[in-house]
């Protein structure tokens, strides 16, 4: 199957930082990935959804000026927590769709913010 | 937009056992249901998925239903081990046309098999 990895694994930083997250596809392009976000206990929540060489679309709730994405590339999307505060620690992951129905998901990112 | 529901949230079976997770969805449009394995602080692995012209597929001890008049399908586990305990996540996807390609995942089931 195909294989999304995301860098890095865990990232801890101070209030007011910037994090940003790299989502790669390995072994095939992606012109759509998507960004999740999960809580401890919850379930995968869609933040956006990120279009090679266009802007992402952000679902409602979720501010596009705290959370830069940027696709620039048909195999790496980024994103980018702006600001950081303690309540945006959070499991981070992405997942490409390659054309068909299944989304391969990458390993995550565990973001904690002190 | 979609909405899925998953129950039970929580689920003990004995070792052995068959283990059954529900879920419903709202949009009649939704035509692709995978259903995910997360075990803690990794990715959700696909287990089984089917698709909307399918009422039923099977993979070894995993099956899945689908009933697309009533909206809603079915996780089944028969001869569950301890290695099946973990997160399971249902959920439905539109076509693939812009922003249908999403998925909606449901609420979770945790799910323990006792030795």
């Amino acid at each position: 199957g195909a294989v999304v990895s995301q860098h890095p694994s865990r990232v801890i930083c101070k209030s007011g930082t910037s994090v940003k997250i790299e989502c790669r596809s390995l072994d095939f392009q992606a012109t759509t990935m998507f960004w999740y976000r999960q809580f401890p206990k919850q379930s995968l929540m869609l933040m956006a959804t990120s279009n090679e060489g266009s802007k992402a679309t952000y679902e409602q709730g979720v501010e596009k000026d705290k959370f830069l994405i940027n696709h620039a590339s048909l195999t790496l999307s980024t994103l980018t927590v702006t600001s950081a505060h303690p309540e945006d620690s959070s499991f981070y992951i992405c997942s490409a769709l390659p054309g068909r129905n299944e989304q391969f998901f990458g390993p995550g990112t565990r973001l904690t913010v002190l | 937009g979609e909405n899925v529901e998953q129950h039970p949230s929580t689920l003990s079976v004995q070792e052995g056992d068959s283990a059954v997770i529900k879920c419903t969805y709202s949009d009649s449009a939704s035509n692709y249901f995978p259903w995910y394995k997360q075990e803690l602080g990794k990715r959700p692995q696909l287990i089984i998925d089917i698709r909307s012209n399918v009422g039923e597929k099977k993979d070894q001890r995993i099956a899945v239903t689908l009933n697309k008049t009533a909206k809603h399908f079915s996780l089944h586990i028969t001869e569950t081990q301890p290695e099946d305990s973990a997160v399971y996540f249902c959920a439905s996807q539109g076509s693939l046309s812009g922003s249908a390609r999403q998925l909606t995942f449901g609420s979770g089931t945790q799910l323990t098999v006792l030795p």
